[in-house]
């Protein structure tokens, strides 16, 4: 069975850090792009980041450039969201998914929730 | 403000069917066969329903269906059932990124 299961969500205060991370399993996760999504409390879905299979090519959207990095690990099969000054509109519900290629995020995890506030 | 527009609610009675557009309001949304359309349960992940325009993941109900013209893409859901209520989003490419509509509401009256 597919699984992907996000952590490390919680209250961080403006300008801090948190360290998401996405716990992959049932498929080769070395085999597919991976995203981040994110969904703020009452809003749509944003597009966060993406990596390929390898970790040599990175996106984001520009609200996060040089602020979040993405990265994966292949031997942990985990997919992680570092977030570093973080602000109150990064507040919002983080899910990670399995990209299929031509936008077809096929799997989705739960959402782990960060919430940016002091 | 979102690259592809989408209207904010839609409603539906039983049975009956609704569309729901999506149009790039951006030069920079390209390949526009590559457009995917999603569901959203209220606490629930998004689930994939339509993707390449109108292609359906295996499990999906032929009740939806997908298309394009021009620069608007569409997801149409026929034979409305209670539980098709819930929030759609289409997803495209501006440049290299991806880029989510602002996403519909849909009411099954």
């Amino acid at each position: 069975e597919v699984q992907l299961v996000e952590s490390g969500g919680g209250l961080v205060q403006p300008g801090g850090s948190l360290r998401l991370s996405c716990a992959v399993s049932g498929f080769p996760f070395s085999r597919y792009w991976m995203s981040w999504v994110r969904q703020a409390p009452g809003k749509g879905l944003e597009w966060v980041a993406n990596i390929n299979q390898d970790g040599s090519e990175k996106n984001y959207v520009d609200s996060v450039k040089g602020r979040f990095t993405i990265s994966r690990d292949s031997a942990e099969n985990s997919l992680v969201l570092e977030m570093n000054s973080l602000r109150a509109e990064d507040t919002a519900v983080y899910y990670c998914a399995r990209d299929r290629g031509s936008l077809r995020f096929d799997c989705w995890g739960q959402g782990t929730l960060v919430t940016v506030s002091s | 403000q979102s690259a592809l527009t989408q209207p904010a609610s839609v409603s539906g009675s039983p049975g009956q069917s609704i569309t729901i557009s999506c149009t790039a309001t951006s030069s920079d949304v390209g390949s526009y066969n590559l457009v995917s359309w999603y569901q959203q349960h209220p606490g629930k992940a998004p689930r994939l329903m339509i993707y390449e325009v109108s292609k359906r993941p295996s499990g999906i109900s032929n009740r939806f269906s997908g298309s394009r013209s021009g620069n608007t893409a569409s997801l149409t859901i026929s034979g409305l059932q209670a539980e098709d209520e819930a929030d759609y989003y289409c997803c495209s490419y501006a440049g290299s990124l991806v880029v989510f509509g602002g996403g519909t509401k849909l009411t099954v009256l």
